[in-house]
C-alpha cells in the first residue's frame, strides 16, 4: 500500500513564525503536490515538483516556498506565518504510470 | 482557464437509495477525469479514474460516466449506505504530462440511516 504521511496532524503556530511540514512517501513517486484546503474555497494547489530539486508553483504559492532534497520528501515552508495561513494542509504524490494521486491524512494548521 | 463545478453542494439521502453527483467542466479538451473521496478531517482516496477516450468505470457499487463533449460526469452510487456519507470531488487532468489537476469543491453527501 501506497503511503504518504504528514510530519503533524495538528499544529499551533504564532504569527510571525517560521513554520515546516513535512511529507514523505514511499512509493518513490516522481510527482508531489501541496494543497490547501478551506471551506467554501475547496483544494488549492500551493506547489508542486516534478522531480528532485524541481519545483513549480501553483494557484496560491503567495507566502509559501518549497523544498525537495530527496525524492521521497517534500517541505512546505511558511516564511513568516499569517493568520491567513489558518488551514487544512494536504500533501499528495502521483504514481506517473496509473495517474492515481495518493494524499497523506493533512495537517491542520492554526495561526494565531 | 479549466474550472469544475460540483452541484449541488451538498446531500442527504434516505438510505438505500440510488443517488447520483455531478460534476462539470468548462474545457472538453481533457486527458482524464478523475473523483475523490475525502471523510470528514482526513486527506483524499481516489476512487475512479476515466480516461477521455472511456464513456464510463465501474467499481463496486460506484459507477462514474463521463460525456467529454458535454463536459459533463455523473458518479452514480447505487444502494447507499451510512458509510457513504462523505464529500466526493471531481478533478480533470488536461494532458498526459505534469499537469496538475483542477478540482472541483465537492458534494458533501450525508446517507441518513
Amino acid at each position: 500500500d501506497v503511503k504518504v504521511t504528514q510530519s503533524s496532524r495538528y499544529l499551533v503556530k504564532r504569527t510571525g513564525e517560521k513554520v515546516f511540514l513535512e511529507c514523505v512517501q514511499d512509493m518513490d513517486h516522481e510527482n508531489m503536490f501541496w494543497y490547501r484546503q478551506d471551506p467554501g474555497l475547496g483544494l488549492r494547489l500551493i506547489y508542486f515538483s516534478y522531480d528532485v530539486k524541481m519545483k513549480e508553483k501553483g494557484d496560491i504559492p503567495e507566502g509559501y516556498s518549497v523544498s525537495r532534497e530527496k525524492k521521497e520528501r517534500f517541505s512546505l515552508i511558511l516564511e513568516s506565518a499569517s493568520t491567513n495561513q489558518t488551514s487544512m494542509y494536504l500533501c499528495a504524490s502521483r504514481d506517473y504510470l496509473t495517474d492515481t494521486q495518493y494524499f497523506g491524512p493533512g495537517t491542520r494548521l492554526t495561526v494565531l | 482557464k479549466q474550472e469544475v463545478t460540483q452541484i449541488p453542494a451538498a446531500l442527504s439521502v434516505p438510505e438505500g437509495e440510488n443517488l447520483v453527483l455531478n460534476c462539470s467542466f468548462t474545457d472538453s479538451a481533457i486527458y482524464n477525469l478523475q473523483w475523490f473521496r475525502q471523510d470528514p478531517g482526513k486527506g483524499l482516496t481516489s476512487l475512479l479514474l476515466i480516461q477521455s477516450s472511456q464513456r464510463e468505470q465501474t467499481s463496486g457499487r460506484l459507477n462514474a460516466s463521463l460525456d467529454k463533449s458535454s463536459g459533463r460526469s455523473t458518479l452514480y452510487i447505487a444502494a447507499s449506505q451510512p458509510g457513504d456519507s462523505a464529500t466526493y470531488l471531481c478533478a480533470v487532468r488536461m494532458n498526459s504530462g505534469n499537469t496538475p489537476l483542477v478540482f472541483g469543491k465537492g458534494t458533501r453527501l450525508s446517507v441518513i440511516a
